[in-house]
């Protein structure tokens, strides 16, 4: 079965704490994403990739950072420099290039609660 | 700077009317428009799109239409059922920018409610 998995689907920390959110897609899509979601909020674009070892930032990338040394991977820490890290994230994918398409295809998220 | 608007956080129409979501955006570089229908706790799933070429586009109960001069576009649900209730996000994305730019902005979503 081709798709996106994020996992932990519900995670944890401490504050102060950095915590990794994983991302793994086997659709052979070129392009990668990572959006967060608060309540009553659209998605907001924190970093995307657009190919292996290279990324740019989106709208809100303060206090996150990630990196795509693999195709299928594309990992997102949340620093202890987010303000806010509570949110539900979600990984995104989509085709590139020669056979880009707009439409991006998500994982079923990750629901991140600060305690 | 909100480019893409949902100006109605939430509909309730009963099953087997027609629903009809709406969104606006302000952004004239926006060429292509997607909707994604999305469940608590899990993402979204893509649901149709349109082309700024075209004014309309149907994908059996789905259908979006687009006025470009209005700046508008609306997905029209027929008939509703109630496995549609859920969040439904309108994107946009630029795509005659250079082909450079591959970002989505996403409305906030509009909560739909279909009752039996």
């Amino acid at each position: 079965d081709g798709g996106i998995t994020q996992s932990p689907k519900y995670l944890f920390r401490k504050e102060g704490q950095n915590v990794t959110l994983s991302c793994e897609q086997n659709l052979n899509h070129d392009a990668m994403y990572w959006y967060r979601q608060d309540p009553g909020q659209g998605l907001r674009l924190i970093y995307y990739s657009q190919i292996v070892n290279d990324f740019q930032k989106g709208d809100i990338a303060e206090g996150y950072s990630v990196s795509r040394e693999k195709k299928e991977s594309f990992p997102l820490t949340v620093t202890s420099a987010q303000k806010n890290p509570t949110a539900f994230y979600l990984c995104a994918s989509s085709t590139f290039g020669s056979g880009r398409t707009d439409t991006q295809y998500f994982g079923p998220g990750t629901r991140l609660t600060v305690l | 700077d909100q480019q893409v608007k949902q100006n109605s956080p939430s509909l309730s129409v009963q099953e087997g009317r027609i629903s009809i979501l709406n969104c606006d955006y302000t952004n004239s570089m926006f060429d292509y428009f997607l909707w994604y229908k999305k469940y608590p706790a899990e993402g979204p799933t893509f649901l149709i799109s349109i082309s700024s070429i075209k004014d309309k586009n149907e994908d059996g109960r789905f259908t979006v239409f687009l006025n470009k001069s209005a700046k508008h576009l609306s997905l029209h649900i027929v008939p509703s059922q109630p496995g549609d209730s859920a969040v439904y996000f309108c994107a946009a994305s630029a795509r005659g920018s250079g082909g450079s730019n591959y970002k989505l902005t996403f409305g906030k979503g509009t909560l739909l409610t279909v009752n039996p």
